[in-house]
């Protein structure tokens, strides 16, 4: 059966704080890997990663793939009140593109 | 461009009563999908059209539950009879095209509490 399995589920810092989530999955059929936001209402789209090794940046977040290891990490660094929300990993597969998602990593920054 | 719209965004019923959502995606995109969203877990996926045909429905309990996108544009999600697992926060989402890369946006949310 396809998983995707995140960890930590929760995870509490200080702002300035860097923070690791990792990511892991068995998936047959894979195409490509995601990371979305979700604060309370609907998820957004952060990145979408299909080749191993290829670091995708955006501002202090970046994410990675291990195809060979099946899993993708996604670091934040010096951590905002403003990034306090969960971040959940997808994995998009077979031709139809639909997404498995993971239960999510919930992050809470305190000041 | 707008979003993707949901209704209703909150929606509380006993069990063994009918509830339907609504969803109206970002215009132009061919491919609309159901997620369910229980506390604590991450979506999964209930159904996926495209225009106003099923392209996956393998987790949909069709007992129970049923959606339809009669002219290829809104959706409509029903869930006849509830039960008490079906609270939950039911998401639509739309992307452009399937098949290759293409981004999902989705609404936000309609959340059902079934007492």
């Amino acid at each position: 059966e396809d998983k995707v399995v995140q960890s930590p589920l929760s995870l509490v810092v200080h702002e300035g704080d860097t923070v690791t989530l990792n990511c892991s999955y068995e998936v047959t059929n894979f195409r490509s890997l995601l990371w979305y936001k979700q604060e309370k209402k609907a998820p957004t789209f952060l990145f979408m990663l299909t080749s191993s090794g290829i670091e995708k940046k955006s501002g202090r977040l970046s994410s990675i793939l291990d195809k060979k290891e099946l899993f993708s990490i996604l670091n934040i660094t010096a951590t905002q009140t403003g990034d306090s929300a969960v971040y959940l990993c997808a994995v998009e597969r077979g031709s139809q593109g639909n997404l498995i998602f993971g239960k999510g990593t919930k992050l809470s920054v305190k000041p | 461009e707008a979003g993707v719209a949901q209704s209703p965004r909150y929606k509380i019923i006993e069990k063994r009563q009918s509830v339907a959502f609504w969803c109206n995606p970002i215009s132009g995109h061919a491919t609309l999908y159901w997620y369910q969203q229980i506390l604590g877990q991450g979506p999964k996926l209930l159904i996926q059209f495209q225009n106003n045909g099923v392209v996956d429905d393998s987790q949909l309990p069709k007992d129970r539950f049923s959606a339809e996108r009669l002219k290829g544009v809104d959706s409509t999600l029903k869930i006849q009879p509830a039960k008490l697992e079906d609270s939950a926060v039911y998401l639509c989402a739309s992307s452009l095209g399937w098949g290759g890369f293409n981004e999902q946006f989705f609404g936000p949310g309609t959340r059902l509490t079934v007492l």
